[in-house]
């Protein structure tokens, strides 16, 4: 069974369309995240909860919208998509918010055109 | 916030042949530190970690790193490469209090049958 679970995997989008990304994790972990991996590989957190309580937002256009309806959800909705959100997106969980292994999920790779 | 840099943006290297990834964090307080992988067109994978005690942490596939305090450095290593380690290289930091992970720029190595 996957640990952290994303869909789609790959998504291709036209510019100005509104998506979401779905993320499920089966660990029991209280802990989700989201990451932006762009087209040097460059890894940015974007947002993290703690018990579907948002506790890192780091500088993200407010475009970008994290969900998590409970402890085991994180999904994340982007609003008029542009060229420059083309990325690969990754869902992470840990237990706990220090001192703990994060787990990624597979990732899904966002192409906007 | 903490921060990392890795040396090495490619590193090209021969079957058998040892490798050493550079990895130096920035932050004043307790750390914790990882190394993950990517492979080719896959999710991050945790190689090692170290959170307290011995400084040479042994990790999977042969890999293994050293927390120097004093230099700030979590170098990766692996005495004997294979083609099979071909990937994406990422450090990655904490602070003991918190998981908001900071990764490095990553390092790309390519191995050589």
């Amino acid at each position: 069974d996957t640990a952290v679970s994303q869909t789609p995997k790959y998504l291709v989008t036209q510019m100005g369309n509104d998506k979401s990304i779905k993320c499920e994790q089966n660990l029991g972990h209280d802990t989700m995240y989201w990451y932006k991996q762009d087209s040097k590989k460059f890894l940015k957190i974007m947002f993290s909860y703690n018990n579907k309580e948002l506790i890192i937002n780091e500088t993200v256009p407010n475009r970008f919208s994290p969900k998590s309806p409970d402890k085991a959800h994180l999904n994340l909705h982007i609003n008029s998509l542009e060229l420059g959100d083309s990325a690969v997106y990754f869902c992470a969980s840990s237990q706990g918010v220090s001192g703990n292994t994060i787990y990624f999920g597979e990732g899904s790779w966002l192409t906007v055109v | 916030a903490q921060s990392v840099s890795q040396h090495n943006h490619h590193v090209i290297l021969s079957e058998a042949a040892s490798l050493e990834l550079g990895c130096n964090y920035s932050y004043g307080g307790t750390v914790n530190l990882f190394w993950y992988v990517q492979y080719p067109g896959q999710h991050l994978q945790l190689l090692l970690k170290y959170f307290s005690g011995d400084p040479l942490v042994k990790g999977i596939k042969g890999f293994e790193a050293e927390f120097i305090k004093s230099k700030f450095s979590f170098n990766l290593r692996k005495p004997s490469v294979q083609w099979s380690d071909t990937a994406e290289y990422f450090c990655a930091v904490t602070s003991y209090n918190n998981n908001d992970m900071r990764f490095g720029a990553g390092t790309r190595l390519t191995v050589k049958p």
